[in-house]
């Protein structure tokens, strides 16, 4: 069976504390992705990678970085975390154009 | 630029009852289309997509959808709603610039009543 398994179902931070939030996929995907899922807002594009160590910005980065040391690894950092990043992440891979995106189950983040 | 927009935040239908949930689509490339589904505390699993070819689709769970380029429409629907149904129903594009990235509408939430 496909899976993208997010290690963190739900975290509570404080204001200011750096937080990692992992993701591992086991097929062998070239293209992950972080999305950010908000009510009445869908879901956005926080950062994708397309390769080891290759990365992009998506449509909302600011606060946000990413990492992608090996193909089946890609971790979103909060640098430093605020209350308005309190949200359901969205860990997500693919092959190439068309084929179905994974998703993994979501990781819930509350910054009090 | 790509966009999605759902008709609807929130559907409400009786078991039994058709269901329709509406998605339209703007593109400046040839679409890629999908639906979604997500069940509460879950992450989303695809219930079925467009890419090219036939443009009625079938997916999952008795959904099917149909692309209409004219309309630039992806409407999804199921002929007898079921309570499993109850979830959160996104519609996605193909964004440009390739990598399978892809924009999501807003979501429509699905109620399903006795």
């Amino acid at each position: 069976d496909v899976k993208v398994t997010q290690s963190s179902r739900y975290l509570v931070k404080r204001t200011g504390e750096k937080v990692f939030l992992e993701c591992v996929q086991d097929m062998d995907h070239e293209n992950m992705f972080w999305y950010r899922q908000d009510p009445g807002l869908g879901l956005r594009l926080i950062y994708f990678s397309y390769d080891v160590k290759m990365k992009e910005k998506g449509d909302i980065p600011e606060g946000y970085s990413v990492s992608r040391e090996k193909k089946e690894r890609f971790s979103l950092i909060l640098e430093s975390a605020s209350t308005n990043q309190t949200s359901m992440y969205l860990c997500a891979s693919t092959g190439t154009a068309g084929n179905t995106i994974y998703f993994g189950e979501g990781s819930w983040l509350t910054v009090v | 630029a790509q966009s999605v927009t759902q008709l609807g935040s929130h559907v409400s239908v009786s078991e039994g009852a058709l269901v329709l949930l509406r998605c339209n689509y703007s593109s400046s490339v040839p679409p890629y289309l999908f639906w979604y589904v997500q069940y509460p505390n879950q992450g989303l699993q695809l219930l079925l997509k467009y890419t090219t070819g036939a443009t009625l689709v079938k997916g999952i769970n008795g959904f099917e959808a149909e692309f209409k380029k004219s309309e630039t429409s992806f409407h999804l629907t199921k002929p007898s709603a079921h309570m499993s149904d109850a979830a959160e129903y996104f519609c996605a594009v193909n964004a440009p610039g390739g990598y399978n990235k892809l924009i999501f509408g807003a979501g429509t939430r699905l109620a399903v009543h006795p």
